[in-house]
């Protein structure tokens, strides 16, 4: 199955400013999935990103917040914008693993402060 | 809209069974996961079950799904303390063309001597 290199790993950042993380995945795939987890909290869906196409945002997220890259079949990026205290969170990139499965990179824990 | 629902919290001793339950609504789920998160890590894809099947088995593991009842469970024979973690049960219509995983509430086990 597909191997996600997820990185930073973690991150404290001052209010006010952008983080990029980024997802290289060993394997080309269609989509990848961006997900929050907030402490203690599942996991909530983002956005899904295509290649050569804007990414599709679920409902309470947006791309100003949340701007999405996807340049060619292995890697994206997601930026947290602006951030803010409430922005601390565990982030998660997602790919299709098989016809069966998906797998996960190893996370981006943010601080805001 | 889909629910999917776990207990919070479970503490076995070493040694024991502990058996993880979830609750879903969604009848179209045809593909249901168990996600293992340990701390400060990603999310490790245990096992899958398609909703044709009653139970699988893998090594300590053992998966029952009763589809009547949208009741999804995780065996965990001999736990181990390497076990303790969050686990999330997760359920999609089917792979692929654009449908999202979701996730349950998350169940942390706590293993204890």
């Amino acid at each position: 199955s597909a191997v996600i290199s997820q990185k930073p790993s973690r991150d404290i950042c001052q209010r006010g400013t952008s983080l990029t993380i980024q997802c290289q995945v060993d394997s080309q795939v269609t989509m990848m999935f961006w997900y929050r987890q907030q402490p203690g909290q599942s996991l909530t869906l983002i956005a899904t990103a295509n290649q050569g196409s804007e990414a599709t945002y679920e409902s309470g997220f947006v791309i100003d917040k949340f701007p999405i890259s996807r340049p060619n079949l292995t890697f994206s990026t997601l930026t947290v914008s602006n951030m803010s205290p409430e922005d601390s969170s565990i982030y998660l990139c997602s790919v299709e693993a098989s016809n069966y499965g998906y797998t996960f990179g190893s996370g981006t824990r943010l601080t805001v402060v | 809209g889909e629910d999917v629902e776990q207990s919070l919290f479970l503490s076995v001793r070493e040694g024991d069974s502990s058996v993880i339950n979830c609750t879903y609504t969604d009848s179209s789920s045809t593909y249901l996961y168990w996600y293992k998160q340990e701390p400060g890590a990603g999310l490790q894809l245990l096992t899958y079950i398609f909703s044709n099947m009653d139970m699988k088995q893998d090594q300590r593991l053992t998966v029952l799904l009763n589809k009547k009842d949208k009741h999804l469970s995780l065996r965990i024979a001999d736990t181990q303390t390497g076990d303790s973690a969050i686990y999330f049960c997760a359920e999609i219509p089917f792979v692929g063309g654009g449908n999202k995983l979701t996730f349950g509430t998350g169940t942390q086990l706590k293993v204890e001597l």
